[in-house]
């Protein structure tokens, strides 16, 4: 158990429907981090925040957004879903920002159907 | 840019067989290694890691060298077992500033009996 919490597990729903996916970091983690694995792209790296502010952007859609609240639980929404979205939605969270292990949590698996 | 290239897969092997699965990497500076591991339906774990060069990661009779004169980080393992067939991801991560993880494409282990 890596300490990193994620909801739901699964989700199925339609194109064009928007979702929300959870994450609690482990105790005392600043730094949230969403990554999505998907089939074609491997593991692609979304965004990351530190105690609330956004500080690294990836591959993330515009209709895709996130945020990470004062208690540094951190929230991804998808929006106008498409079946391309279908992934594993991972969230991992780190002690700092930079030399510090990254720690994953057991992903959302998201399909669109 | 940072990038992360591993020996395609699958691997087969049968029990007790000698595992190496390579990890080269493109970096400036000098990033930590990492390596991840997915099992069968499961979320990314931590397996093992090193933060400079000449560091062994060691972990579950896994090993990895951080090798700068190469830039590799070859896992191996002297005896693999049926659990051991899951997903094998090598990551770097530069330790200045807010850096992300960069994964490689990752490899499937299957060990048969």
């Amino acid at each position: 158990d890596s300490g990193v919490t994620q909801t739901p597990k699964h989700l199925i729903t339609a194109t064009g429907q928007r979702v929300t996916l959870r994450c609690s970091p482990r105790s005392g983690d600043l730094s949230v981090y969403w990554y999505q694995q998907s089939l074609d792209q491997g593991l692609q790296f979304l965004i990351q925040y530190y105690n609330g502010e956004e500080r690294a952007k990836g591959n993330i859609l515009e209709r895709f957004s996130a945020q990470q609240f004062p208690d540094l639980h951190s929230e991804l929404n998808l929006s106008s879903l498409e079946l391309g979205d279908s992934a594993l939605y991972f969230c991992a969270s780190s002690a700092g920002t930079a030399g510090n292990t990254i720690y994953f949590g057991e992903g959302s698996w998201l399909t669109v159907v | 840019g940072n990038s992360v290239t591993q020996m395609e897969g699958p691997v087969t092997l049968s029990e007790e067989a000698f595992l190496t699965i390579n990890c080269t990497y493109t970096a400036t500076g000098y990033p930590s290694l990492f390596w991840y591991v997915q099992y069968p339906g499961e979320g990314l774990q931590l397996l093992l890691k090193a933060t400079k060069a000449d560091d062994k990661g060691s972990n579950k009779g896994f090993e990895a060298t951080y090798r700068k004169e190469t830039t590799s980080f070859h896992l191996e393992k002297g005896s693999v077992q049926v659990s051991d067939s899951a997903v094998y991801f090598c990551a770097l991560k530069r330790d200045t500033g807010f850096q992300k993880l960069v994964f490689g494409t990752g490899t499937r282990l299957l060990v048969s009996p």
